[in-house]
């Protein structure tokens, strides 16, 4: 079956650093979302990424689509402490499930 | 929109006890998750449900979990009988499926221990 791997597991960052989380998936995929998990909250859609080698930017967030569409990555410039959490891949191969990947969790020291 | 609405947000139950988790999607939505948390396992799929229907339950731990979705409004996640290792967070999520986004919008989770 589909099999997401998604690193770091953790990543300290001081703030004013930059972070990327990677995302790889064992199969194809038909598109792939990121969420944000706020300490104690809930998960939180970002962005889906559907084409081939696509890249989308918010604000101080980068989100790139690998050209085989299997890997993404999610970017942040210059880290805040609001951007603590945890940072989650979603990959679908095409029918109803997503599954989602371990999630990176980010700490931001001021 | 009032969002996700799941109850209740916190349950502290005792071994043995039957465990009922509610869920109101968003209105509109066609499609409804049901996720379990814990540090150990992350998040995992349980069920979903498209148009009222449960389409994959292999998410679902053993026979003791089951779901229900009766109407378009409402859902339920019930275990019976509860075990210490069912304590975890439970998220219900909705969305609208289209062929475009298929975001997924999360309720504020229920925390259940049981002890």
């Amino acid at each position: 079956g589909q099999q997401v791997m998604q690193i770091p597991q953790y990543q300290h960052v001081q703030e004013g650093e930059d972070f990327t989380t990677y995302c790889n998936s064992s199969t194809t995929l038909s598109n792939i979302q990121w969420y944000k998990q706020r300490p104690g909250g809930h998960p939180v859609f970002l962005i889906q990424l559907v084409k081939s080698g696509e890249v989308k930017k918010q604000k101080r967030l980068t989100f790139q689509f690998g050209e085989a569409k299997k890997n993404s990555s999610l970017h942040i410039t210059a880290t805040q402490t609001t951007d603590v959490g945890t940072y989650f891949c979603a990959p679908n191969t095409g029918g109803f499930k997503t599954i989602f990947g371990a999630g990176t969790r980010l700490f931001v020291k001021a | 929109d009032a969002g996700v609405i799941q109850s209740p947000r916190h349950e502290v139950t005792e071994m043995g006890q039957e465990v009922t988790l509610r869920c109101k999607p968003i209105s509109g939505h066609n499609s409804l998750f049901w996720y379990r948390q814990t540090m150990m396992r992350g998040l995992e799929l349980l069920i979903y449900f498209n148009n009222n229907v449960p389409i994959d339950d292999s998410g679902m731990p053993e026979d003791r979990f089951s779901a229900k979705m009766p109407n378009a409004s409402f859902s339920t996640l019930k275990i019976q009988p509860s075990e210490p290792r069912d304590s975890a967070v439970y998220f219900c999520a909705s969305s609208f499926r289209t062929s475009g986004t298929n975001e997924q919008f999360f309720g504020p989770g229920t925390r259940l221990t049981v002890l």
